[in-house]
């Protein structure tokens, strides 16, 4: 079946410990997003990709990266230098923006603890 | 900056009930509004608008968008304990290196008690 696939499903990461989690999609959609979901605060933009190598930070992008080397794949990298990295990760993709209007579709997700 | 602001922040209804969820924006360049239903994992798409006026339904659920005043509201009528859901409403912005961007609101956490 085709669809979004995130993974790890939980992790766990130690201070200053860089931790990288998985997006991959087979939709072949071209623009790829991370968000950052916190309680009471909604999703907010991380980072987008609307074609392969080539990528833009969104509203919250300090203390992580990225890469799109592949179109089927999205990785984001939660940096040391993210101090509040506990949060619920989601990734999300839709076709072509520059000619059909379609609505992103999201991965289950990846939930980031501290220990 | 677009800006998206729903509400009630948290509503609790019992079944049957019909409930009124509101959402307002502001966007430099609107392209799409869209309602998503969360759970708990991710969300799944309810509706998208483009044009003022223009209900969209599907079953019980209904959306409407006024892009004069800048606002939609998505109500559901007879309510089940299914329903339970936190509703997020997003803007997408069609201007330059924002095409596409999707800006959410923080979202209605709805209760529906049997």
């Amino acid at each position: 079946d085709g669809g979004i696939t995130q993974s790890p499903k939980y992790l766990f990461r130690k201070e200053g410990q860089n931790v990288t989690l998985s997006c991959e999609q087979n939709l072949n959609h071209d623009a790829m997003y991370w968000y950052r979901q916190d309680p009471g605060q909604g999703l907010r933009l991380i980072y987008y990709s609307q074609i392969v190598n080539d990528f833009q930070k969104g509203d919250i992008a300090e203390g992580y990266s990225v890469s799109r080397e592949k179109k089927e794949s999205f990785p984001l990298t939660v940096t040391s230098a993210q101090k509040n990295p506990t949060a619920f990760y989601l990734c999300a993709s839709n076709p072509d923006t520059g000619r059909r209007n379609q609505p992103q579709h999201f991965g289950d997700g990846t939930r980031l603890s501290i220990l | 900056e677009d800006k998206v602001v729903q509400s009630p922040l948290s509503l609790v209804v019992h079944e049957g009930d019909t409930v009124t969820l509101n959402c307002s924006y502001e966007v430099t360049n609107f392209r799409s509004l869209l309602w998503y239903k969360q759970e708990k994992k991710a969300p799944t798409f309810l509706f998208m608008l483009t044009s003022s006026g223009i209900e969209k339904k599907s079953g019980r659920l209904s959306s409407i968008l006024d892009k004069k005043e800048l606002f939609s509201i998505l109500n559901i009528t007879a309510t089940q304990t299914g329903d339970s859901a936190v509703y997020l409403c997003a803007v997408t912005n069609a201007g330059g290196t924002s095409y596409g961007k999707l800006t959410f609101g923080q979202g209605t956490i709805l209760t529906v008690h049997p």
